[in-house]
């Protein structure tokens, strides 16, 4: 079945830039989506790409797609403290209405 | 964008007892919802796909009967956990498929946290 992977963890300085990275499986993948999560809350969709586009950018959040490599990656840029979360990726199909979600990344701001 | 509400946030339950978890979507239709569970520091698990006026479709290893989903109008659907255990405790989250001609993603509701004593 569909994987998506991605790292566990990350850590930055406040106003720095973070990047996080997804890969995945799916060669079918018509969306990619970032998710953020608060602690104790549910998932807010942060920011999306359709299969056909290479980057889209939105205020400080810039996507990457690279489909050749299956390489998906969010850029935070001048990173803060309210960033700090957990991160998931996740890509949904041609096929069905269903969410594959990565393992999520704990993005850690430091002051 | 899109609100998904769901009730309660939280919830503590003896165990036998059943609890019903609502999930809402406030200002679209949505005619697929569905019902994650996430453990401690993991990913979501997606439990079932719930599609309004017809039954749910279990993910493999979910006990339909032990967790019952009924998605009776456009903008509700319901997850009761039937007979709690503690084995039960989790995170549940709903989410909600808006799907237009352009776009097509989930919103999520907030959660809800049961502990089962």
């Amino acid at each position: 079945g569909e994987d998506v992977e991605q790292s566990l963890f990350l850590s930055v300085r406040e106003g720095d830039s973070s990047v996080i990275n997804c890969t995945y499986t799916d060669s079918s993948s018509t969306y990619l989506y970032w998710y953020k999560q608060e602690p104790g809350a549910g998932l807010q969709l942060l920011t999306y790409i359709f299969s056909n586009m290479d980057m889209k950018q939105d205020q400080r959040l810039t996507v990457l797609l690279n489909k050749k490599d299956k390489h998906l990656s969010l850029r935070i840029a001048d990173t803060q403290t309210g960033d700090s979360a957990i991160y998931f990726c996740a890509e949904k199909d041609n096929a069905g209405n269903m969410l594959t979600f990565g393992g999520g990344t704990r993005l850690m701001v430091k002051p | 964008g899109a609100v998904v509400s769901q009730h309660p946030s939280r919830v503590i339950c003896k165990s036998g007892t059943s609890v019903k978890i609502e999930c809402r979507s406030l200002d679209f239709q949505a005619t697929t919802m569905f019902w994650y569970r996430q453990f401690p520091k993991q990913s979501l698990m997606l439990m079932a796909t719930s599609n309004e006026g017809s039954k749910a479709t279990y993910e493999q290893g979910v006990e339909k009967d032990k967790f019952l989903i009924n998605h009776a109008s456009l903008t509700l659907s319901t997850l009761t956990v039937t007979s709690a255990h503690p084995e039960d405790s989790s995170f549940y989250i709903c989410s909600a498929r808006s799907s237009t001609p352009s776009f097509d993603t989930q919103y999520f509701g907030p959660g809800t946290r049961l502990t089962v004593l």
